[in-house]
């Protein structure tokens, strides 16, 4: 059973640039979420997505997006890349039997703003 | 706001002894609580969770913890820790908001466990 992947591993982005991360859930998950982990902190919430729709939005600005394909794999976009959006991203998937109550993570994707 | 609270951000002790990670947390409601581990270099992974029932639950590689509702606490134990138990640990709850199971993590406990 293949884990939830992620991709690219590394990126290096400059200002005002915009990124697009690519999370592909664990068999048989239907539900993503999409966290933000700076250097020092735990995983902060960016927001869920559920048969395609936003489930839920921690507090994060507009200019991040994100969308749920079919398949349930998913896509985080960032648009006017700030230094501070330098980061772990991580993507979580959730099978249904548990509702979003147990997550799985992925190994994440290191962005890096100059 | 819920929050998490981890009291240690740097634990170092030698092979064999006993480890406490404190948690606490800020939620009225029912929770759903986690910790998870981050081994250097791998991606997070889940030592042991609560949702309802004994509150003291067992995980993988010999950790426990204790969820104790009246202190809002969900500590993590191992009674003898190896070298291999060198990683960060994050106590999480998910409190499931308007049907969003977001999880509110703590900001992690260094561990470094000495051979």
């Amino acid at each position: 059973e293949t884990g939830v992947t992620q991709s690219p591993t590394h990126l290096i982005k400059t200002r005002g640039q915009q990124v697009t991360l690519r999370c592909s859930s664990q068999s048989g998950h239907n539900t993503v979420s999409w966290y933000q982990q700076a250097l020092g902190q735990g995983p902060q919430f960016i927001f869920q997505y559920y048969r395609e729709e936003e489930n839920g939005r921690g507090n994060f600005p507009p200019r991040f997006s994100g969308l749920q394909f079919p398949n349930y794999s998913s896509e985080l976009n960032v648009n006017a890349l700030e230094l501070d959006d330098s980061a772990l991203y991580l993507c979580a998937s959730s099978p249904p039997q548990t509702g979003a109550y147990e997550q799985y993570f992925g190994p994440g994707t290191r962005l890096t703003v100059t | 706001a819920q929050s998490v609270s981890q009291h240690n951000h740097h634990v170092i002790l030698s092979e064999a002894a006993s480890l406490e990670l404190g948690c606490n947390y800020s939620y009225g409601g029912t929770v759903n609580l986690f910790w998870y581990v981050q081994y250097p270099g791998q991606h997070l992974q889940l030592l042991l969770k609560y949702f309802s029932g004994d509150p003291l639950v067992k995980g993988i590689k010999g950790f426990e913890a204790e969820f104790i509702k009246s202190k809002f606490s969900f500590n993590l134990r191992k009674p003898s820790v190896q070298w291999s138990d060198t990683a960060e640990y994050f106590c999480a709850v998910n409190a499931g908001s308007s049907g969003t199971y977001k999880y509110i993590f703590g900001t992690g406990t260094r561990l470094k466990v000495l051979a």
